[in-house]
């Protein structure tokens, strides 16, 4: 079984700033199945990027996922009042069928 | 555009059975694209699948629920469904149902419906 790790477990920026989120998997991964999610208080969780690298219809330009094997990353190239969330990386495996997400980021207004 | 809806109790006592149904419009569950997925957040933390079923009916269950866990598919009301036998206060969660693309990943989900195991 993949356990997906992701760090900072919280993270505190200003809006403007760069953030940089992290999921490292504890074996390499399907890269087509790695997704990237936001989820707001008392929302279900929104898909951002799939493919590692493809954003969602309607996602910002601003958000961008990257990464290979075991280490990926999202990244938030100017973070609006509006992104402060928190954010699950997950995994689909392939064979067997089966859906891991990480613990998650908190990533809060300094 | 499809929309997901859960429905089903909100409290169920503890050793009885929570049901739980996703009734999908907007679009047809009968779909080679997609898996119809469980997913459940236990109150403050994070997420954690459950399972997912094919409209053929094949399903694929999370290990640590197997055992107590029963998903199928009613093609005829567009519709899926979730059994979990024997729950106990661990099961309490908001339940979300959701549409699997695989590797565009999950890009529908429903609001999510809260379920507290308690007598």
């Amino acid at each position: 079984e993949i356990v997906l790790t992701q760090s900072p477990a919280t993270l505190s920026l200003s809006p403007g700033e760069r953030a940089t989120l992290s999921c490292r998997a504890s074996q390499s991964v399907d890269s087509y199945f790695l997704a990237w999610f936001q989820q707001k208080p008392g929302q279900a969780p929104r898909l951002l990027i799939s493919d590692i690298t493809n954003r969602a219809t309607g996602i910002p330009a601003r958000f961008s996922g990257s990464g290979s094997g075991t280490e990926f990353t999202l990244t938030i190239s100017s973070l609006e009042p509006e992104d402060f969330a928190v954010y699950y990386c997950h995994h689909r495996n392939n064979w067997p069928p089966s859906g891991t997400f990480g613990q998650g980021t908190r990533l809060e207004i300094k | 555009q499809v929309q997901l809806q859960e429905s089903g109790p909100g409290l169920v006592k503890p050793s009885q059975t929570l049901s739980l149904t996703c009734t999908v419009s907007g679009g047809s569950i009968i779909s080679s694209d997609h898996y119809w997925t469980w997913i459940r957040q236990h109150p403050g933390k994070g997420l954690e699948w459950i399972g997912d079923i094919f409209y053929t009916g094949t399903t694929y269950y999370n290990p640590s629920l197997q055992s107590r866990l029963t998903i199928s598919v009613d093609t005829s009301k567009n519709q899926f469904s979730l059994r979990l036998t024997a729950v106990t206060a661990a099961d309490t969660a908001i339940y979300f149902c959701a549409r699997d693309a695989g590797r565009f990943g999950i890009d529908v989900w429903g609001q999510g419906t809260m379920v507290t195991v308690s007598s």
